[in-house]
């Protein structure tokens, strides 16, 4: 069964260090892997993807993630954090096998600290 | 603007009394979907469309129901609520073409509450 996993319920950063919200994944295929961020009192947005190719996705607003298939992680990275990233972030999977279905994580809550 | 909406953004509703979220898209999407986030639980899918007259169960469809007659709306269907079914619900859709995977794009959310 799909199955993902975000270790950290908080992660605490300071203004201009780098973060990491990590994700771990668990599909039968070949994984689908998504990130998302959620701001207060907002629906979910798009941050990006990774489905095959370059182990490292560039997304939105200076977002990173690197797909490790060893590891089986995804975890989404970011070098200078800003008070704005302060959110909830959410990895998702979807399995080759089964793709029109889609698990998420339960969340990472990050907040960058001035 | 290309978006997903969803009525009512906030509904308090008293045990068993049928209720109707609704979501539609202008976006053309096949792919549209329902969610419930629970606090530690991230979302969970509760059905999903592939496109009209197509649709299926995801993790928790229990105590729910849906209906795709049309391309852009998708509502969901609570026939007798009740309290656990309190929840932040979101739809969303994406693009559906064989082999190829969109990321969805999110509602702003329906708050519910069941008493």
């Amino acid at each position: 069964a799909q199955s993902v996993a975000q270790p950290e319920d908080q992660v605490n950063v300071a203004e201009g260090n780098p973060l990491t919200v990590k994700c771990t994944y668990s599909v039968s295929g070949n994984p689908y892997l998504f990130w998302y961020v959620q701001y207060p009192n907002r629906g979910l947005q798009f941050l990006l993807k990774y489905i095959t190719g370059d182990n490292l996705v560039k997304g939105s607003y200076g977002f990173e993630a690197e797909f490790n298939k060893s590891q089986t992680s995804f975890h989404l990275k970011k070098p200078s954090a800003l008070v704005s990233d302060s959110a909830l972030y959410f990895c998702a999977v979807r399995d080759e096998t089964s793709y029109d279905k889609v698990i998420f994580g339960p969340g990472t809550s990050l907040s960058v600290i001035p | 603007e290309a978006q997903v909406t969803q009525n009512p953004r906030y509904l308090i509703t008293v045990t068993g009394k049928k209720l109707t979220v609704t979501c539609s898209q202008n976006m053309n999407h096949e792919y549209m979907s329902w969610y419930r986030q629970d606090p530690g639980l991230g979302l969970r899918q509760i059905y999903y469309s592939m496109n009209v007259e197509v649709t299926d169960k995801g993790d928790v469809p229990e105590g729910y129901k849906v209906s795709r007659k049309e391309k852009r709306n998708f509502p969901l269907i609570l026939e007798s609520p009740s309290p656990n079914q309190t929840s932040l619900y979101f739809c969303a859709s994406s693009p559906s073409r064989q082999g190829v995977l969109y990321e969805q794009y999110f509602g702003p959310g329906t708050r519910l509450t069941v008493t």
